[in-house]
């Protein structure tokens, strides 16, 4: 099974601040890397899919990027609707993973 | 509008089988690429896949629970179920359904969950 380690598992962070969360995967993934951000007692929602593409209607301060192994997510001048968890998830292959997210608070 | 909507029991006991009904609209399990999928969350701890089903009734589970999952769908009546045998208080936490979709870019596609239902929060407990 491909492992995913997000890093870090949580961050504190101000609004306006730019935030970089890293998935790591076990092995090659090249780009079946999707993201999703999760609020409280929410379901998660999409926002990055195929490593670097932006889902429909999700903010463009939000951007991933990374193929392979190593991935990024970033959030450009942080909101105060941005504090949530966010996860990595790959889709290349089965079994599909979870990274163990990372909780995004304010500072 | 595609929307999906987790129902069954929020109480079973230890040993006991979990039977979980997702009833979607918005989209048709017929059509080609097109999967549903079920995905749950502990409380206060990470999401883990669990089972998925496509189109074409092709079933993928998740290695470490294969033996207890069984998933189908009634295309007919917009339903996909999932079965879980010998629940167990650690099986605790909250259960999703999440609509599979493949996503089309420049020469290549690539596949992820881009709805899902509220959730249905299910407690083992004697």
């Amino acid at each position: 099974d491909i492992q995913l380690t997000q890093s870090p598992s949580s961050l504190s962070a101000s609004v306006g601040d730019r935030v970089t969360i890293t998935c790591r995967a076990t092995q090659t993934i090249s780009n079946y890397l999707n993201w999703y951000q999760q609020k409280p007692g929410k379901a998660p929602k999409l926002l990055i899919y195929a490593a670097s593409s932006l889902q429909g209607g999700v903010p463009s301060r939000f951007s991933g990027s990374g193929s392979g192994t190593e991935f990024t997510l970033a959030i450009n001048s942080l909101q105060p609707e941005d504090f949530a968890t966010y996860y990595c998830q790959h889709s290349y292959s089965m079994p599909l993973t979870f990274g163990g997210g990372t909780k995004v608070e304010i500072k | 509008q595609i929307t999906l909507k987790e129902s069954g029991p929020t109480l079973v006991k230890p040993t006991q089988t979990l039977t979980l009904t997702c009833t979607f609209s918005g989209f048709s399990l017929t059509t080609s690429g097109v999967g549903v999928g079920w995905i749950r969350q502990p409380p206060g701890k990470a999401l883990e896949w669990l089972a998925l089903i496509y189109w074409d009734d092709d079933k993928r589970y998740s290695p470490r629970l294969k033996s207890r999952l069984t998933i189908t769908k009634d295309a007919s009546k917009n339903q996909v179920v999932l079965s879980m045998t010998n629940m167990d208080p650690v099986d605790t936490g909250t259960y999703y359904c999440a609509h599979r979709a493949t996503f089309f870019y420049g020469s290549g596609s690539s596949a992820g969950f881009d709805f899902w239902g509220q959730g249905a929060l299910v407690t083992v407990s004697s």
